[in-house]
């Protein structure tokens, strides 16, 4: 099955910095790659996505790249700020179809902290 | 819009008792859901995927008979601990799919047994 191994596992920044946080997966089948931001005691918010298909996404201060030759992709947040401290997940899937049905397999998490 | 509640937010119960939680997508519909659950400080651990109109899937370790999974329609979805025990303590977070890959969470439920 699909393995997903995210690093760093805590992250901590100076407000105004850029933060980087990368994955890796194992699955050469997994053409979608979300990342996902959890604040404490809420669910995980969908931030930004990429598809295999693509190599970088932007999104105001949030960028996505994917290197499927390698199979990893990145999130990068530039200009922090204090609200974007939380825990940031990536996850791979592919399309939903047979017994798929789309699941997410989920890096371990990585917390960031953005000190004002 | 994809938006997805849970209902209840938290509750707290006696061990030996059963808890329902719904999960619902309020603005589009969901062939497909998703029950997780999360430790603290850790990563999201998939128990189950639910299908509109067939029988739960369930990953390896958990329990069918004791995690009960209902998706009678394309917006609800219910998991039911039976039995709960001060063990099944924890953080539950569904999400409903759109699309072929798209998952939206919703906002979970913390489960306290005493």
């Amino acid at each position: 099955g699909e393995n997903v191994e995210q690093h760093p596992s805590t992250l901590s920044v100076q407000e105004g910095d850029s933060a980087v946080i990368k994955c890796t997966y194992s699955d050469s089948a997994s053409n979608y790659f979300p990342w996902y931001k959890q604040e404490l005691g809420k669910g995980p918010q969908l931030i930004i996505d990429i598809r295999s298909n693509v190599g970088e996404k932007k999104d105001q201060r949030i960028a996505v790249t994917l290197n499927k030759t390698a199979k990893h992709f990145s999130l990068h947040i530039t200009e922090t700020q204090p609200e974007d401290s939380a825990v940031y997940f990536c996850a791979a899937s592919k399309n939903a179809g047979g017994t798929s049905y789309g699941k997410l397999t989920f890096g371990q998490g990585t917390i960031l902290t953005v000190h004002p | 819009g994809a938006v997805v509640s849970q209902h209840p937010s938290r509750v707290i119960c006696k061990s030996g008792t059963s808890v329902k939680i719904e999960c619902r997508s309020l603005d589009f519909q969901a062939t497909t859901m998703f029950w997780y659950r999360q430790f603290p400080k850790k990563s999201l651990m998939l128990m189950a995927t639910s299908n509109e109109g067939s029988k739960a899937t369930y990953e390896q370790g958990v329990e069918k008979d004791k995690f009960l999974i209902n998706h009678a329609s394309l917006t609800l979805s219910t998991l039911t601990v039976t039995s709960a025990h001060p063990e099944d303590s924890s953080f539950y977070i569904c999400s409903a799919r759109k699309g072929v890959n798209e998952q939206f969470f919703g906002p979970g439920t913390r489960l306290t047994v005493l």
